[in-house]
């Protein structure tokens, strides 16, 4: 069974960049699937930050493809989140999850990461 | 920009029926939008219950099923169970793009 491991800063000053890891175990990165943050602020509902392959290849929201980059590390089975000019409405419990894909489609976030706490707040 | 809604709340009574629906500001949902339908209980993370519109994970109950409704995706909760009463969430696939419903926070009483 796939999991996750997510390494970061808990608080993160305005203006700054907030920085997620997520380590994957149980399977390789290197694989058809691909690789997924969403986030939820507290008291609102989930949103889909963006998405990569293993080959690099990423998809982003619309909403914050300006401040977003989502990278991945082979070698280390893992991949990552950057978002840059972070305001208090990036506090977000924020996941790290695998999109499930054949060799036709995509269809389903199926693994999920605990999440972790980013505030941000001087 | 993209709005997928949802009801925002319902209440059902243990062991009843209760359906939640998903719908796109583009159009019609169909089943190249791969409807996925997610529970988030607090302090858990989202679960997985159906994706393509009407299959299910190993792991999820036979009393929830998927399906299109007319223009929307529909999860139907059967023989509710108070386990059961949790945030629910769609979500749709727009090449390249994800996008999560508004939610619906099903009430079990």
């Amino acid at each position: 069974q796939v999991q996750f491991q997510v390494s970061g800063p808990g608080l993160v000053k305005p203006s700054g960049t907030l920085s997620l890891t997520c380590a994957v175990s149980g399977g390789s990165i290197t694989t058809t699937n691909w690789w997924t943050w969403v986030r939820q602020v507290p008291g609102k509902g989930l949103e889909w930050i963006g998405e990569i392959h293993h080959s690099g290849n990423a998809n982003y929201n619309p909403s914050l493809k300006s401040r977003v980059t989502i990278s991945v590390d082979k070698s280390k089975n893992q991949f990552s989140l950057k978002l840059n000019s972070v305001i208090a409405a990036d506090t977000a419990m924020y996941y790290c999850a695998r999109i499930y894909c054949n060799n036709t489609a995509c269809h389903t976030i199926d693994y999920w990461g605990q999440g972790t706490l980013v505030t941000v707040s001087s | 920009q993209t709005v997928v809604t949802q009801e925002p709340s319902l209440t059902v009574s243990p062991g009843g029926t209760v359906t939640l629906t998903c719908a796109s500001s583009t159009g019609a949902v169909t089943g190249d939008n791969h409807p996925n339908w997610f529970q988030r209980k607090p302090g858990q993370a989202p679960r997985a219950l159906i994706y393509s519109t009407n299959n299910k994970h190993p792991w999820t109950p036979a009393r929830f099923s998927g399906s299109l409704l007319g223009v929307k995706a529909a999860l139907t909760l059967s023989g509710v169970q108070p386990e059961d009463e949790a945030e629910y969430y769609c979500l749709l696939y727009f090449g390249g793009l994800y996008v999560f419903g508004t939610g619906t926070e099903v009430t079990v009483l």
